[in-house]
């Protein structure tokens, strides 16, 4: 069974403004990582954050991650139509990683 | 350095058909995993493993078996290719630590068609 789930599913946004999506787990994590994937290729890390910490930058990356509620959110700031693409959260359990869904941004003109 | 390579790119079987698909990484990581996503779905897990000399079964391992040759080849198996099967392989690799998993690393994937 999938570890984490993203949420929205999809999501559509003008170029320029900020885009969120969020990512809940079921188990205890030592780290979880935001991945992109664009259309047809392999994914690409973009960040991971350790179960220790809160909050993690990178450029116009910004992740969150709340143990308490076993939920994280990746923060994408000045959206580019680079952007468009699938984000998915992994959780890391036993030597392997276990990804969610993925969500859908499309970044309108 | 390449990173990931996989072949093959494309590939068309028809049902009952074997192949094996090849993945080669030349980070030294210790970990390999292969995945197979689907249409509107993220990656499930077929079999990975942790280290050179052992392999373990992920989220969906029927009908697949697989072969760490050495610490750069991780090699999937498909003895007898059902329709089901069609599906996009990833191969990734990653250091990894006391069981931790750290960043992985993907390959440009392999497109399986079962007929």
């Amino acid at each position: 069974s999938q570890q984490g789930e993203e949420d929205p599913q999809a999501l559509s946004i003008q170029e320029g403004e900020n885009a969120t999506m969020n990512c809940s787990y079921k188990t205890s994590i030592n780290n979880l990582q935001w991945y992109r994937q664009n259309s047809g290729r392999g994914l690409v890390h973009l960040i991971l954050i350790r179960s220790n910490e809160r909050e993690k930058h990178s450029g116009r990356l910004r992740v969150t991650l709340d143990t308490s509620k076993k939920s994280s959110s990746l923060l994408i700031t000045a959206s580019r139509a680079a952007d468009t693409a699938s984000y998915f959260c992994a959780t890391d359990r036993d030597d392997k990683i276990i990804f969610g869904k993925g969500t859908r941004l499309h970044i309108l003109p | 350095n390449a990173g990931v390579t996989q072949t093959p790119k494309f590939q068309v079987l028809k049902t009952g058909q074997s192949m094996t698909l090849q993945c080669a990484q030349d980070m030294n990581h210790n970990s390999m995993y292969w995945y197979r996503q689907d249409p509107g779905m993220g990656l499930r897990l077929i079999y990975y493993s942790a280290s050179e000399g052992t392999t373990d079964k992920g989220e969906v391992p029927n009908g697949y078996n697989v072969s760490r040759l050495n610490k750069r080849e991780f090699s999937l198996r498909l003895e007898s290719a059902a329709p089901s099967q069609t599906s996009v392989y990833f191969c990734a690799s990653s250091a990894s630590r006391d069981r931790i998993v750290g960043e992985q690393f993907f390959g440009p994937g392999t497109r399986l068609t079962v007929l």
